[in-house]
């Protein structure tokens, strides 16, 4: 059964950082492309960041780009988002997710069950 | 970054049909997929490439589309059903929809 369970979410400074986590479980981690999700309080889902299967190429919408990064350890299956300059706006749920087809950066086939980010002075 | 325009909430009645539409101004190929979402939740895959359902979904449950115009339905509704629901396309980076809050009539 595959198994994405995020943590290290928690209230934070504006301008300040934070590294959230995604331990993966119940599937080969190297062979999937990697993403981190983000939802607002009462708003929509948005893209935040992609990792690919080795971790060599990392992909990112304009809204967070120079401030997040994503990284990867496959040797112990976890997922990473280190956050930069954090902002009133980055207020939200994280999900880890995982895409639908090895090697592919497709669908988010599977969902963890979110870390909250709460940024506020 | 590709918009996704969702029809707004919908009201429905067990066992009737119901089309939630999602519209783009660029063509995402056949790459939209549909997720399901309850409250305190996270988001399930339901739909994957337009029309393919994922593992265990139910076959009430279909999408369809093409280009810049694609459809999710479900046929019929249970109360179980009772959700949002969000396109996403991932043809040119990856955006989602707002999102149609399905309720009971």
């Amino acid at each position: 059964e595959v198994q994405l369970v995020e943590s290290g979410g928690g209230l934070v400074q504006p301008g300040r950082s934070l590294k959230v986590s995604c331990a993966a479980s119940g599937f080969t981690f190297s062979h999937y492309y990697m993403a981190w999700v983000r939802q607002a309080p009462k708003k929509g889902l948005e893209w935040v960041a992609t990792i690919s299967t080795s971790g060599s190429n990392t992909y990112y919408p304009d809204s967070v780009k120079g401030r997040f990064t994503i990284s990867r350890d496959n040797a112990k299956s976890g997922l990473y988002l280190q956050m930069n300059s954090l902002k009133s706006e980055d207020t939200a749920t994280y999900y880890c997710a995982r895409q639908g087809q090895p090697g592919y950066n497709d669908w988010f086939a599977y969902w963890g069950q979110g870390t909250l980010v709460t940024v506020s002075s | 970054d590709t918009v996704l325009t969702q029809s707004p909430a919908l009201a429905v009645s067990p066992g009737e049909r119901v089309t939630i539409s999602c519209r783009t101004r660029e063509s995402v190929n056949i790459l939209m997929h549909w997720y399901q979402q309850k409250p305190g939740q996270q988001p399930k895959l339901l739909v994957y490439k337009t029309s393919n359902l994922a593992s265990g979904v139910p076959a009430r449950f279909s999408g369809s589309g093409s280009g810049t115009d694609f459809t999710f339905t479900i046929d019929p509704v249970e109360t179980d059903d009772i959700a949002t629901y969000s396109c996403h396309q991932s043809g040119n980076s990856d955006t989602f929809g707002a999102g149609t809050k399905l309720e009971l009539k």
